[in-house]
């Protein structure tokens, strides 16, 4: 199986601040996947990173992979409230894709 | 595309009924995850399908669980007897594998069990 493991397990951050959330994996990966689920929803795909890349960008967020270290971390810049949720990791790759627990963020207004 | 639909939203039984929760995958994806969550284990992966086929179910919890994918965009995961720690968010999720692997899950908006 191809599981992330979330750090820290909660994050608390005022309107405005940057938000940064570590994932860590253990076996050799194809891509590593962020995702968001707000409360009571489904999990929503943000975006994905191939092990070849080492940084990306969307919008807000700028994920970073670093195969040697397994390890990736996703920020979300100028964060607001509607950011609020858990945010998951998967290492894709094979077809089994296990999830952590996740890193629930609050953006205080 | 209306997304992985799943059904019921929510679903109130007492315990040792059946349960039987249903989701129906994008068209044209090929494989079918069924997920749990709880705030006690977080999102556990309990089997998935492709092209129909049962490839794993080593997550399943115990036997009183069974899941079928009777045709491409149907899938039925099936409790019986129910029991109150069976109590979860029960998600379906469906992709379609590149050749570097699972790019992109979609998820349903779940159905909440409570087993009384």
């Amino acid at each position: 199986s191809q599981q992330g493991e979330e750090d820290p397990q909660a994050l608390s951050i005022q309107e405005g601040e940057n938000a940064t959330m570590n994932c860590s994996y253990k076996t050799s990966i194809n891509n590593l996947q962020w995702y968001r689920q707000n409360s009571g929803r489904g999990l929503v795909h943000l975006i994905l990173i191939r092990s070849n890349e080492r940084e990306k960008h969307s919008g807000r967020l700028r994920v970073t992979l670093d195969t040697s270290k397994k390890s990736s971390s996703l920020l979300i810049t100028a964060s607001r409230a509607a950011d609020t949720a858990s945010y998951f990791c998967v290492a894709g790759g094979s077809e089994k894709l296990v999830f952590g627990k996740g890193t629930k963020l609050t953006v205080n207004p | 595309d209306a997304g992985v639909i799943q059904s019921p939203r929510h679903e109130v039984t007492e315990m040792g009924q059946e349960v039987t929760l249903r989701c129906k995958p994008i068209s044209g994806h090929d494989y079918l995850f069924w997920y749990r969550q709880t705030m006690m284990r977080g999102l556990e992966l309990l089997i998935y399908f492709n092209n129909n086929v049962p490839i794993d179910d080593s997550g399943m919890p115990e036997d009183r669980f069974s899941a079928k994918m009777p045709n491409a965009s149907f899938s039925t995961l099936k409790i019986q007897p129910s029991e109150p720690r069976d109590s979860a968010v029960y998600f379906c999720a469906s992709s379609s594998k590149t050749g570097v692997g699972h790019e992109k899950l979609f998820f349903g908006s779940g159905t909440q069990l409570s087993v009384l």
